[in-house]
């Protein structure tokens, strides 16, 4: 059973506008969370994280939501440029338990110029 | 050049052959992954590595196997491949307690 699952598998939005990518858990144990971004032909990039500490964490255009009662977490782009266009990974980890990072399904992000 | 690279980049074989993925990495990192990406599931951790004398079972380790040859090096075995052994594997790396792993550009792996 996933533990981390994104049930959006694509999304499409227009240029200027705000993306909003969406990621469920079901272990309350996590306390650490990262989004990944994928281009096609690369490996993943780190792009932002947040700890169960907090409930928000903005850098640049990229915001993270945690909401700990629902098990939930957003990731916000805004505003939302073509180069944007990727899949995007949702992760968890627990950070006393060896740093294992449990990852979502993804999910694809197109931008629309 | 890239702080992670893995050989080869793509690679086609036959059920039952022995493959081998391969990992370097330049960043002097102490910690090494080897995922598996499939369609809808995400990225599965298949075996990981906190120094040379350490090796780990991951979440889907049956069918595989690994190397730790140096700190920069991390290999991947497949022994007898089959068809669902087809798909996209990346290598990590981490430093320490760090939660962030840095990627490889991945294999691209086809079991016929």
């Amino acid at each position: 059973d996933q533990q981390v699952k994104q049930n959006s598998p694509s999304l499409s939005v227009q240029e200027g506008r705000i993306s909003i990518l969406n990621c469920d858990y079901t272990n309350s144990m996590f306390d650490y969370f990262l989004w990944y971004k994928k281009y096609p032909a690369e490996g993943p990039t780190f792009l932002i994280s947040i700890s169960s500490i907090k409930d928000k964490n903005e850098d640049g255009r990229f915001t993270v939501f945690l909401n700990k009662s629902a098990k939930h977490l957003s990731l916000h782009i805004v505003p939302s440029q073509p180069g944007d266009s990727a899949v995007y990974f949702c992760a968890a980890t627990r950070r006393n338990a060896g740093n294992m990072l449990t990852f979502g399904g993804g999910t694809r992000l197109m931008v629309k110029p | 050049d890239a702080d992670v690279t893995q050989t080869p980049r793509n690679r086609i074989t036959k059920t039952g052959k022995r493959i081998m993925l391969e990992c370097s990495q330049t960043k002097g990192h102490d910690r090494m992954y080897w995922y598996r990406q499939d369609p809808g599931l995400g990225l599965r951790l298949i075996y990981y590595s906190f120094d040379v004398k350490d090796i780990n079972k991951g979440e889907i380790s049956d069918g595989y196997s690994v190397s730790r040859q140096a700190q920069a090096k991390f290999s991947l075995s497949l022994e007898s491949a089959i068809p669902n052994q087809t798909a996209l594997y990346f290598c990590a790396t981490s430093f320490g307690i760090a939660d962030t792993q840095y990627f490889g550009p991945g294999t691209r792996l086809t079991v016929l």
